[in-house]
């Protein structure tokens, strides 16, 4: 299976930008397609699509969310940062079957 | 609005089997590929498998094959999940997801997600 590694924890200030980082065990990219998708889960609800093949921002997600990467590195980007995008932010993978997820990183206030 | 509702969650002993279901609204489910996503305590994600829009193939994480069978009903816009020898392991929210796009082939990323459904394993 495709190992998805992220930091655990990332301390940011509002109105900063974030940067969280995926690492894949292999690559996921198949020529120019980064097969590489980027979630937001909220305490307490259910995990929501940011980000559909590297870089394409899912449907009713603020622009100051943005994806790159190929590879086996990616970076979600939020900035600036808002109170509201205090969650844990979770990358996976669809190159490979199994789908597998990273462990998640937890964005938290500084 | 898509909606996705799963149930059939709940306390159960080890080496029972459950039924999970997900009733879908807000898009034509029979159009779409589904998946099943768990997530344990530890805040762990893990794929289970998915069904193709007409339900003539799925496709299951190796680990949970042999315990683990999707099925849906389009004429009820209803997604299943049947487990068997459930393991304490098995202790997690199931969501059910439907597919990023419509289409032959699954777009194998997860657009939209229920609320899930809680199992718990235990004696």
């Amino acid at each position: 299976d495709i190992v998805l590694t992220q930091s655990p924890v990332l301390a940011v200030s509002l109105g900063q930008r974030a940067t969280i980082s995926c690492r894949a065990s292999q690559s996921v990219s198949i020529s120019s397609i980064n097969l590489m998708h980027w979630y937001q889960q909220k305490p307490g609800q259910q995990p929501k699509l940011l980000i559909y093949r590297a870089s394409n921002l899912a449907s009713g997600i603020p622009a100051r969310f943005s994806g790159s990467g190929s590879g086996t590195d990616f970076t979600l980007t939020i900035d600036p940062v808002q109170a509201d995008d205090i969650a844990a932010y979770y990358c996976q993978q669809s190159r490979e079957s199994p789908n597998t997820f990273g462990a998640g990183t937890k964005l938290e206030l500084k | 609005e898509v909606q996705l509702v799963e149930s059939g969650g709940g306390l159960v002993q080890p080496g029972a089997s459950l039924k999970l279901s997900c009733v879908a609204s807000g898009f034509t489910f029979s159009d779409y590929w589904m998946s099943w996503v768990r997530q344990t305590p530890g805040k762990t994600m893990e794929w289970i498998g998915d069904i193709k829009y007409d339900g003539s193939y799925t496709n299951y994480a190796p680990s949970l094959k042999n315990r683990f069978t999707i099925s849906r009903d389009n004429a009820k816009s209803t997604l299943y999940l049947q487990m068997s020898n459930v393991r304490s392991e098995d202790t997690a929210t199931y969501y059910c997801t439907r597919d990023g796009g419509s289409g032959y082939y699954s777009s194998h990323w997860f657009a939209y997600w229920g609320q899930g459904t809680l199992v718990t394993v235990s004696s």
